[in-house]
């Protein structure tokens, strides 16, 4: 059971936004920045949105991160059937002095 | 661009060690750290560790504290993660990533099964 909480499953329809939370304490997402990751079925993660907010290049401006006190979000606007996969978050863990992800969520784009 | 390009995969006894190497190119290998994250089939990604490929310092998981060693060879640019003393429970995907400047995990590897069966 990871220290960061992500809902297990998500959906929406094509077009529509979905929000995936993904939820720490002061150990962890309230005191360093969340990186979001996208895993393809069968496929190594992709890096999403790191420092909470930014978009690498090539990542569509339909994701987008946000942080609040010991929670992170991660937007998908516009959703698309390519979108089908499990979204993680992940972030510095202060009592292992070490990275830790959430569980994951996978999205189902209906 | 950044290529990871990790070893195939690998079956071991339980009490058996295995050897994970991941080879980079498309950027200056010791300017950025490797790190090693596994997962279990079906399962969530977890973090074993980083190597600094400049020196060859280590950080590990407490996890995996004493069962792991991850190092580097600087003249092929290739990452390694030896882990031993296996059980059934290390069976997953083992990927290396890289630490690209202050972005954690920018680039992955494809990935190596290891399984681990009597």
């Amino acid at each position: 059971q990871s220290v960061l909480s992500q809902p297990p499953s998500a959906s929406g329809t094509p077009g529509e936004k979905v929000t995936i939370s993904c939820s720490g304490s002061s150990a962890n997402i309230g005191s360093n920045n969340v990186n979001w990751y996208q895993q393809v079925q069968g496929a190594a993660p992709k890096l999403l949105i790191y420092s909470n907010s930014q978009r690498p290049s090539g990542v569509p401006d339909r994701f987008s991160g946000s942080k609040s006190g010991t929670s992170a979000s991660l937007v998908i606007s516009g959703l698309q059937s390519d979108d089908e996969a499990t979204y993680y978050c992940a972030t510095w863990h202060i009592p292992v002095n070490g990275w830790v992800f959430g569980g994951g969520t996978r999205l189902t784009v209906l | 661009q950044v290529h990871l390009v990790q070893s195939g995969a690998e079956v071991k006894r339980p009490g058996a060690s295995v050897t994970v190497s991941c080879k980079a190119s498309g950027y200056t290998f010791t300017d950025h750290y490797m790190h090693w994250v596994r997962q279990a089939p079906g399962q969530g990604l977890e973090w074993m560790g980083w190597v600094n490929p400049k020196n060859g310092d280590p950080h590990y998981a407490q996890k995996f504290q004493g069962r792991v060693t991850m190092t580097r060879d600087t003249s092929t640019s290739t990452a390694y993660m030896e882990l031993k003393s296996l059980t059934s429970d290390d069976t997953a995907v083992y990927y290396c990533a890289r630490r690209g400047g202050d972005i954690d995990f920018d680039s992955w590897g494809q990935g190596s099964l290891v399984t681990v069966s009597s």
